[in-house]
């Protein structure tokens, strides 16, 4: 099924560690997107990639690179793991800047203890 | 204060129901957003919308720009209609997404 793919759905680190999400969309959208999920808050974009080749910083990018790897393709690393990153992390992507629509991957359950 | 507010942020109701969420925003708009997420997790884009009115089974999204204010209206609630219901705006200036905080809706047999 056409969509957003993103793996892991759970993960538990320690304080310190480091790790990649991986998110990959079949639709051949140009702009994708990584958002962060706190209970009782609205989601908030942590980096996203208008095209391919581009990367920019959104509202929450402290701690967190990305690789936009080819137009499918665009994982979040966490290089140094902190409980302040526990959160579910959605990846979403989109035609243009939004102009279609967006669609969401399943989200990453993170925990870090 | 925030740039997207919606209203309720819980709203419990009968099945059959007639149901409102309210959104306002601050900021000027290319695009408003509404999107579902189930107590599963997953979020999935009921509406876009740029003016009027936009409807889609017992969903109605409405815009008014002048106001800026949205509603979502679900007609005929159902308990399946349980979910976190999530207003975002597309910002005129950089295109990027405001989102609201949520309204978290259960409809109760």
């Amino acid at each position: 099924n056409a969509g957003v793919t993103q793996t892991p759905k759970f993960q538990v680190l320690k304080t310190g560690q480091s790790m990649t999400l991986q998110c990959a969309q079949d639709m051949n959208h140009n702009s994708m997107y990584w958002y962060r999920q706190d209970p009782g808050m609205g989601l908030r974009l942590i980096y996203y990639s208008a095209s391919e080749g581009t990367t920019d910083k959104g509202e929450v990018p402290n701690g967190y690179n990305v690789s936009r790897l080819n137009k499918r393709e665009f994982s979040l690393r966490l290089e140094s793991a902190a409980p302040s990153q526990t959160s579910v992390y959605f990846c979403a992507s989109s035609a243009g800047q939004g102009a279609g629509g967006y669609t969401f991957g399943s989200g990453t359950r993170l925990t870090v203890v | 204060k925030n740039e997207v507010e919606q209203s309720p942020q819980n709203l419990t109701a009968q099945e059959g129901e007639f149901i409102t969420i309210n959104c306002s925003y601050s900021v000027g708009i290319s695009a408003l957003h509404w999107l579902q997420q189930h107590p599963g997790g997953g979020i999935v884009s009921l509406f876009m919308l740029s003016s009027g009115k936009k409807k889609h089974g017992r969903l109605i999204a409405t815009i008014n720009i002048q106001e800026k204010h949205s509603s979502l209206h679900i007609t005929a609630s159902h308990p399946r209609d349980s979910a976190v219901y999530i207003c975002a705006v597309r910002s005129a200036s950089n295109y990027q997404l405001i989102w609201g905080a949520g309204t978290k809706l259960i409809i109760k047999p």
